[in-house]
């Protein structure tokens, strides 16, 4: 088992673009989320998804949308890309809702 | 004031030795707290998680509650060079749809 996959590893957009973060897991899980992580603010929560078909804000969701595909499988878009949005960004997911979390690898993203 | 409070250290302790590693947090009606620990480049990984006040032992970590000091700790016994990372504590709101964590403590075991 894969775990928690997110595509791609490494971004760099210039300011206005856009993008879409990939998230899939193999584990089942019912809920799944993502988050940003930057240096002295710690994990930020950006959207999460309950279940299938759910998504609701977190934290800090502005500019930034998602998309549960399926159970497999959460998307996070930036429409129009800021520098602000440089962060690293982690997807996770869990069986139940806010309850133990497992993290993919990261994608770290750069906005010029 | 943010929800979940760590010291950012860093905390080093000598090979063998109990670390300690302690976090706060702000919202009395939480029910769920964890523990992750994260290397430098790397996913945070979950080690513990804990929902009721007192201790859970697993392995050489215990976690601590207490939740009339809103206080949260984990204890390393035997601590070991691999065990050099960035340890953070997170907590569920009280309405159960926000997820917060601590910025983390960075711990170095030194051999």
């Amino acid at each position: 088992n894969a775990g928690v996959t997110q595509t791609p590893k490494f971004q760099v957009l210039k300011t206005g673009q856009s993008m879409t973060l990939q998230c899939a897991q193999d584990m089942n899980h019912n809920s799944m989320y993502w988050y940003r992580q930057d240096p002295g603010m710690g994990l930020r929560l950006i959207y999460y998804s309950a279940s299938e078909g759910t998504t609701d804000k977190g934290e800090v969701p502005n500019g930034y949308n998602v998309s549960r595909l399926n159970k497999r499988e959460f998307s996070l878009r930036l429409e129009s890309a800021a520098p602000s949005q440089t962060s690293v960004y982690f997807c996770a997911s869990s069986l139940r809702t806010m309850w133990e979390q497992f993290f993919g690898p990261g994608t770290r993203l750069t906005v010029l | 004031q943010k929800e979940v409070e760590q010291n950012s250290g860093p905390l080093s302790v000598p090979e063998g030795a109990i670390a300690s590693l302690n976090c706060t947090y702000s919202d009395r009606g939480s029910q769920s707290f964890f523990w992750y620990r994260q290397y430098s480049g790397k996913s945070p990984e979950l080690i513990m998680s804990i929902y009721s006040n007192g201790d859970k032992e697993d392995g050489r970590f215990t976690a601590q509650l207490n939740k009339a000091s809103q206080y949260v700790s984990l204890l390393i016994r035997d601590s070991q060079p691999s065990d050099s990372a960035t340890y953070l504590c997170a907590a569920t709101s009280n309405t159960g749809n926000q997820f917060y964590f601590g910025t983390g403590t960075s711990l170095t075991v030194i051999p």
